[in-house]
Order: C-alpha cells, then structure tokens, then sequence
C-alpha cells in the first residue's frame, strides 16, 4: 500500500498571509490527524479527524483549521501567519474506527512551512 | 497533562555499542498504548513498536528490543550492535483515552562508524 503523502513538501510564506496543507491518508483509514513539529515545542497535536468530523482537538489558535473529504483527504488551513508558525507539519492516518484508541498512527513526510 | 518524558538528550555511541534510550510516562488511564517512532534526517517518522497497558513482555525484533514496566511507568528500548544508519532522532510517544498521541521531546542518537 501506498503511505502516507503530503503536499507541498516545503512552502515559504510572509506573515500575514494564509495557507493549505493538503494530507492523503493510507487507503483503507478513516482517521487523520495533524501534528505541529518546532525546535521549541516537539510534536503537537494539533487536531484529528474521522469521517469528515473533527473528533480530536489540540491546544491551537483558530487561526488552525482543517477539513477532512468524503475520500479521508484532509487539509488544515492556517490563515493570518506569524512568524511561529514556521514549523514541520505532520499529518498521520490511522485505521482507528471504533471508539477505542490505541491504532498505531503512520506518519508522512510533513510539509516544512517557514514564515518570513 | 499526562507526560511522556525522555530525559536523554542526546547520546553519541561507537558503531557496535549497545545503546539504551529511556522513556518514562505518565497516565491515569488503565488502557493506554506507547509507541517507539524513529525520525531520520528526512523528517517522517517512522514507526517502530506498538505495545498496549496490558501487554508487559518485552519484545525483540533483530537488533531491537524493548522493555516495558508498568511498576516504574517505563519503557525503554535498546539498539544492540548499533549501527550508523541509527543514527536519528528517536521519540517514545503515548495514546490514552483519545486519539491524541503524546510524545516525549526525542532523544538525538549519533552512532559514529
């Protein structure tokens, strides 16, 4: 099967101005979650989403969205930059569909966002 | 918050050495699951090993091994007979009751040929 995929891979921005990070998950998984990697602050979680809802949600500004399609493909939408939003995102899929947790989460290559 | 700690940094090792990177968490869920995930310089990570609240048996696979303690709240995985290609940024990582996973800041691993 194929992984995880991610696109753009690298996207260079100027403040203010907003972007779309597009994720398509494993074929066959339901859950998509999206994660905030910086020097400073690790891995975040930013939020998850199974079944076109969002079902999980981290410690982000609304200035964070995302969308999950009828196909699993998620977006996350970050509008109004700062400068520290500059940062790895990781989106990873999962096969988690029932209401336990606990599937392992597969991780792709990330889109490095850089705020200038 | 329920941490996931890696209180190693960073740790440089000689092809061959065996070499041991600790993780430590902390929970109040009775089910929860950790994971292992290596990131190499390319940025994704990887997944490693998966091992659920119930499950104590350490676990082998080739160079790899891990030791999960429940008493101590601990699971710590070792790489024998390191090698370069090793060398990555290695995170200990735990989901509880969502599906939110947890990771721990990551350890940094050189192994030097």
């Amino acid at each position: 099967k194929a992984g995880v995929t991610q696109t753009p891979r690298y996207l260079i921005k100027t403040r203010g101005q907003q972007v779309t990070l597009s994720c398509s998950p494993i074929s066959g998984h339901r859950s998509v979650s999206w994660y905030q990697q910086t020097p400073g602050q690790g891995l975040q979680f930013l939020f998850e989403y199974f079944s076109e809802t969002q079902r999980n949600k981290g410690n982000f500004p609304g200035r964070f969205s995302g969308r999950q399609f009828s196909n699993s493909r998620s977006e996350m939408n970050v509008s109004t930059l700062e400068l520290g939003d500059s940062a790895l995102y990781l989106c990873a899929s999962s096969g988690w569909a029932s209401g336990g947790p606990g599937d392992t989460q597969y991780f792709g290559p990330g889109t490095r966002l850089t705020v200038l | 918050a329920q941490k996931v700690t890696q209180a190693q940094t960073e740790i440089s090792v000689v092809e061959k050495e065996d070499v041991t990177l600790d993780c430590v968490y902390e929970t109040r869920d009775t089910t929860y699951y950790l994971f292992w995930y290596k990131q190499p310089p390319s940025g994704e990570l990887v997944f490693l090993i998966r091992r659920n609240s119930f499950d104590e048996q350490n676990e082998i696979s080739g160079r790899y091994s891990w030791n999960f303690q429940k008493s101590t709240s601990s699971f710590n995985f070792t790489i024998t007979a390191s090698q370069v290609v090793d060398s990555a940024v290695y995170f200990c990582a735990k989901h509880g009751a969502n599906s939110k996973l947890t990771f721990g800041k990551g350890i940094t691993l050189s192994v030097r040929p």
